[in-house]
C-alpha cells in the first residue's frame, strides 16, 4: 500500500501468483479514481479507470475495487507477470467548485516479479 | 501522432541559472500540467491549464512559472534553480470533459531528469 517517507512500499510475487496492491485515498468528495504504472524510466501510463458510483470494474487481467467508506482502493492483477514489473500510482481526480479537477497521486508502489 | 513531448530529456544546472522545460502536444487536449517525481513522494502537481491563455497554480507551484499561449504547448520555466529543484519532471495533457463526468484521463511525457548543482 501508500506510505509516507523516502522509501517505496514494494511487493514482491511469484510469477503466475495474483497481486494486491493497495491505496488509501484522502479526500471522500474525489469522484473519479484511476491506476497508472511507471516502468522505469518511463512516464506513468493508464492502467484502468473507475467513476466513484461504481465498487468494481474489470479490465484484461486487471480489477479494480472502490470501498468508499473507507476511502480505499486496490488494484488487483491476475497470473502476474515479469512484464507487470513496475511502480504503480493510484490517484484520484478531485473537483473544485464545477472545474474539472486535478489527478492527486499517490506515492507508489514497487511491483516486483519473481520468475 | 506523437503525444505528449518533453525536452530536454536531461539537464544539469548550476543554483541559480533558468531554463525552460518543454512540453508539446499534438492530441487537441485543452489541459495541460506539469508534475515532479521525487523519491518515495509520487507525482505532485505544479501548475496546469484548461486551455490557451489559462493558468493555475497545483500543490507546489513555488520557483515556477508557465504560460499557455497555444493549445499545443505548455513551457514550464525555472527562475533561479535551487537544488531543491532537482526531480523528474512529467508534462501530461487531456481532454476537457467537464465536470459532470470527471474523466482526467492524462496521457504524460516521457519525462525531463533535472539536476541542480
Amino acid at each position: 500500500g501508500e506510505s509516507v517517507g523516502l522509501h517505496l512500499p514494494t511487493l514482491s510475487v511469484q510469477e503466475g501468483d495474483n497481486s494486491i496492491i493497495n491505496c488509501a485515498y484522502s479526500n471522500s468528495a474525489s469522484d473519479y479514481f484511476i491506476w497508472y504504472k511507471q516502468e522505469s524510466g518511463k512516464g506513468p501510463q493508464f492502467i484502468i479507470d473507475i467513476r466513484s458510483n461504481m465498487d468494481k470494474r474489470q479490465g484484461q487481467r486487471v480489477t479494480v475495487l472502490l470501498n468508499k467508506t473507507v476511502k480505499h482502493l486496490s488494484l488487483q492483477i491476475a497470473a502476474t507477470q515479469p512484464g507487470d514489473s513496475a511502480v504503480y500510482f493510484c490517484a484520484e481526480n478531485l473537483v473544485y467548485g464545477g472545474s474539472q479537477g486535478n489527478l492527486i497521486f499517490g506515492k507508489g508502489t514497487k511491483l516486483s516479479v519473481k520468475p | 501522432n506523437a503525444g505528449v513531448t518533453q525536452t530536454p530529456k536531461f539537464q544539469v544546472l548550476k543554483t541559480g541559472q533558468s531554463m525552460t522545460l518543454q512540453c508539446a502536444q499534438d492530441m487537441n487536449h485543452e489541459y495541460m500540467s506539469w508534475y515532479r517525481q521525487d523519491p518515495g513522494m509520487g507525482l505532485r502537481l505544479i501548475h496546469y491549464s484548461v486551455g490557451a491563455g489559462i493558468t493555475d497554480q497545483g500543490e507546489v507551484p513555488n520557483g515556477y512559472n508557465v504560460s499557455r499561449s497555444t493549445t499545443e504547448d505548455f513551457p514550464l520555466r525555472l527562475l533561479s534553480a535551487a537544488p531543491s529543484q532537482t526531480s523528474v519532471y512529467f508534462c501530461a495533457s487531456s481532454l476537457l470533459t467537464g465536470a459532470a463526468s470527471g474523466a482526467n484521463v492524462l496521457t504524460f511525457g516521457a519525462g525531463s531528469r533535472l539536476t541542480v548543482l
